[in-house]
């Protein structure tokens, strides 16, 4: 079946700029992250959501970052008056929570790139 | 804090066995991952271990934990190139968020 998939698969903004990237999670899969990873550095964790409600939002860095995943299916990740610092890929996955899966897959990511 | 920790780099001969180191942080995490990364390529879940176990094998992979020292490892058995990535550990926090380590870059030469 098909995997996590994000688009754009690239982004090029100016400093100052509104983006929304995009997550189609696999199918059935309750559960849906967000992470950003930048050069060098592990994926950060920002948001998890469980269903439509954001579970765990203590990972976004600050209020130009929000998220929201209206039908419990696809998300799209918002950030206002970018700046060149949140230049990074941006990763999404999901899970199907309970029944004791816990492996979160990811899809290829949002390269984010803020000039 | 919230640092999981990885040596940056491993370089290994084609057809040996490699090892990668992980100390986390968290002696409550209840699910410890091995992701694979490769160039311009999102994350591949590996493997797993529950944190009740010591030692999982899946084919070439083998992961030990030790809990008391916080300490997980991954064993590549008969190394290939195709195995040259970037491997992240990672410690599932009890909102099932993620921490992931720096990664180690895995080379292989022939």
């Amino acid at each position: 079946g098909a995997g996590v998939s994000q688009t754009p698969s690239n982004k090029v903004t100016e400093k100052g700029k509104y983006v929304e990237l995009r997550c189609d999670p696999i199918s059935g899969h309750t559960a849906l992250y967000w992470y950003r990873q930048s050069l060098g550095q592990g994926p950060e964790f920002l948001i998890y959501f469980q269903g439509t409600g954001a579970a765990d939002d203590s990972g976004l860095p600050n209020d130009r970052f929000f998220a929201v995943r209206p039908e419990g299916s696809v998300s799209t990740l918002k950030i206002q008056r970018t700046e060149r610092g949140d230049s990074a890929v941006y990763l999404c996955a999901s899970s199907l929570m309970g029944q004791g899966n816990h492996e979160q897959y990811f899809g290829p990511g949002t390269r984010l790139t803020v000039t | 804090g919230e640092d999981v920790e990885q040596s940056l780099f491993l370089s290994v001969r084609e057809g040996d066995s490699s090892v990668i180191n992980c100390t986390y942080t968290d002696s409550s995490s209840t699910y410890l991952y091995w992701y694979k990364q490769e160039p311009g390529a999102g994350l591949q879940l590996l493997t797993y271990i529950f944190s009740n176990m010591d030692m999982k094998q899946d084919q070439r992979l083998t992961v030990l934990l030790n809990k008391k020292d916080k300490h997980l490892s991954l064993r590549i058995a008969d190394t290939q190139t195709g195995d040259s990535a970037i491997y992240f550990c990672a410690e599932e926090k009890n909102t099932d968020k993620l921490i992931f380590g720096t990664g180690t870059r895995l080379q292989v030469f022939p």
